[in-house]
Order: structure tokens, then sequence, then C-alpha cells
């Protein structure tokens, strides 16, 4: 079956950090680049982080930059997101989403075809 | 960055009726060398991620019911679902990926 789970949420205090981690079954997962995407509780979707298949290309989203980081292991078909400095407006279920188009970044379509059932992070004193 | 904005918020449609909801980016996101629109359409279930339904704003995506189409050009965008079903009670979003990602606010789509 082709799937993303996600794993590694839970409550931190402000200042605290946390590692997601996405496991992905079912498909290639080193032909696909990655997203990581985030929904506030009773909120819309906030794209946070993107990766390119090998790695190579990285971008973030301003509200997280210098504070999140996002990671592969295209080996264990793992995606990552090491988050520091963690705020209560980081509060959120993240999910990780997988992008339609090739692993480049040139091939990316920046569109999200495949989700998993999201990890909740909790900041909170 | 582009901002989009849905509208209605909410709209309660009786079964069968048609549901059209509305969606507008704060530029174009019409790409002039392939003339392909950079927008996409979810739909969220409660307690589900989002699901992808359409792209290139009218490209539907595989095993979605063709009740649902999308439309629309540069900045002003619709989805409709022709037929409502009562498994459409949903959030929709829109997005574009004409640039960094970024979503509409969400339509919830209830029956009347």
């Amino acid at each position: 079956e082709v799937q993303l789970v996600e794993s590694g949420g839970g409550l931190v205090q402000p200042g605290g950090s946390l590692r997601l981690s996405c496991a992905a079954s079912g498909f290639t997962f080193s032909s696909y680049s990655m997203n990581w995407v985030r929904q506030a509780p009773g909120k819309g979707l906030e794209w946070v982080s993107y990766i390119s298949s090998s790695s190579s290309t990285i971008y973030y989203a301003d509200s997280v930059k210098g504070r999140f980081t996002i990671s592969r292991d295209n080996a264990k078909n793992s995606l990552y997101l090491q988050m520091n400095s963690l705020r209560d407006e980081d509060t959120a279920v993240y999910y990780c989403a997988r992008d339609r188009g090739g692993g480049s970044y040139d091939d990316s379509t920046w569109y999200f075809d495949l989700w998993g059932r999201g990890t909740l992070v909790t900041v909170s004193s | 960055d582009i901002v989009m904005t849905q509208s209605p918020d909410s709209l309660a449609v009786s079964l069968g009726e048609r549901a059209t909801i509305n969606c507008k980016s704060s530029q174009s996101v019409l790409y002039s060398s392939n003339n392909k629109n950079y927008l996409a359409w979810y739909q969220q279930k409660p307690g589900q991620p989002p699901k992808l339904l359409i792209y290139w704003a009218s490209t539907r995506e595989s095993g979605v019911p063709d009740r649902f189409s999308g439309s629309g050009s540069g900045t002003d965008f619709t989805l409709t679902i022709s037929s409502l079903q009562a498994e459409d009670v949903a959030v929709y979003y829109c997005q574009q990926y004409y640039s960094t990602p970024s979503f509409g606010p969400g339509t919830k789509v209830d029956i009347k």
C-alpha cells in the first residue's frame, strides 16, 4: 500500500525541540521530492518546507527559517523535520506530503498527491 | 508572496444540487510560457488529511468523481460539485504553486 506515516509529535515547552519522522512505503521514495505542511487546530494549511529527492535543494517558509531543518534518508525511506526554538504558534498537525513531479527541483510540481495522516505537535508551558 | 482567498467561508447545499466555491489569488498564477495555471484544489474531511482533487486548475486527479470540476484562469478560479453527495461534506482548499506554495483559508461544504 502506498502510504506515508508520520511520528514524533507530542507536547513540548516553548523554546524546546522535537524531531518528526515520516516513513514512506509502497513507492520509490528516492524518486520524489517531499514536503512538510502544517495545520493549526481548526485552521487552514501552511506549507513549511521542501526537499528534493537528492537533498540538494531545500526551502523553508519564512515562519520557520533558521529554526527548522528538513532532511531525508533514502536508504531508510524516511523524511525528517528537526524543530528547534519552538513557539506557541508552531502548535499544529504536521503532515508529510509527496510532490507529484519528479525528484529534482526542476521536475517538482509543488502540488501534493499523497499525504500522511499527520502528527500533532503541541507547544505549551 | 501570493495570497489566496476563498468565498464563501461556508455553504450548505441540498443533496443533488450544485455547489460552487470561488478562489482568488493576489496575482496571476498563469505561467505564460506553458499557458498553465498553477492552481490545485484539495478536499479535507474531518479527521483526515487533505486529498488532491484538481491540479493545473482543471485536471481531475485519477479516481476523483467527474462531478468535481475546476475552471478559471489568471487570478479567479472555481471548484464546482455538480451534484452534491453526502460524502462530499468537507472543507475545500485551493492552493497556488506558481511561487512558494500557499493555500486559501478553506470553504466548508455541508448538506442543507
